[in-house]
């Protein structure tokens, strides 16, 4: 029973460089959302997908793209890393609705050079 | 601008002890707030879950508190054992935002024998 799983778990890219961060959940969950975290800033929403098929900007989207791909996959992807995207990023997933709570990945660590 | 505050000095307690950690919100009608534990390396774990309807709720050690007059919870461990020691972030969502969460820094609590 794995829930969310993000890979890589770590990653050095070099500044104009792309990558893709890659979420999957296992608990048939409907929603799915991206976060990064950063000292003194706490978690912030970069964007989510309240179901499959669409897909909604958070509070710090600029820079990033995602893909829902299927029910069960979200991607992260940043076109062109710049270095103030250095951060721990974490995919999340929860049943659609106001009350739900959220399950989280253990991350992606990423550091741009 | 919306703001969530929560301790920012690690809290350290004795073990046996209650712990009392705070978070207060600014500028904002939150219908629901959640709490999760987070371990260093690995992602959020949700706790419990309060609406702004209810006063109070416990499961197990823990008791959470939400007191929308004075825009504030508290989330209390009762009995406290070493292996509670992990950061403990709060995360505000309205109605109708599928989940969205707005997440407060955390404070990192350190349980000692």
């Amino acid at each position: 029973n794995a829930g969310v799983t993000q890979t890589p778990k770590f990653q050095v890219l070099k500044t104009g460089q792309s990558m893709t961060l890659q979420c999957a959940q296992d608990m048939n969950h409907n929603s799915m959302y991206w976060y990064r975290q950063d000292p003194g800033m706490g978690l912030r929403l970069i964007y989510y997908s309240a179901s499959e098929g669409t897909t909604d900007k958070g509070e710090v989207p600029n820079g990033y793209n995602v893909s829902r791909l299927n029910k069960r996959e979200f991607s992260l992807r940043l076109e062109s890393a710049a270095p103030s995207q250095t951060s721990v990023y974490f995919c999340a997933s929860s049943e659609w609705g106001d009350v739900q709570p959220q399950h989280f990945g253990d991350g992606t660590r990423l550091s741009i050079l | 601008s919306q703001k969530i505050e929560q301790n920012s000095e690690a809290l350290n307690i004795q073990e046996g002890k209650t712990a009392t950690l705070t978070c207060n919100y600014t500028n904002y009608s939150p219908a629901y707030l959640q709490w999760y534990r987070q371990d260093p390396g690995r992602g959020p774990v949700f706790l419990l879950l309060i609406r702004e309807n209810e006063k109070e709720k416990r499961k197990e050690r823990l008791k959470v508190t939400f007191d929308t007059t004075l825009k504030q919870s508290l989330f209390h461990i009762t009995a406290s054992q070493p292996a509670d020691s992990a950061t403990y972030l709060c995360a505000l969502s309205h109605t109708g935002t599928a989940s969205k969460l707005t997440f407060g820094t955390g404070t990192r609590l350190q349980v000692t024998l």
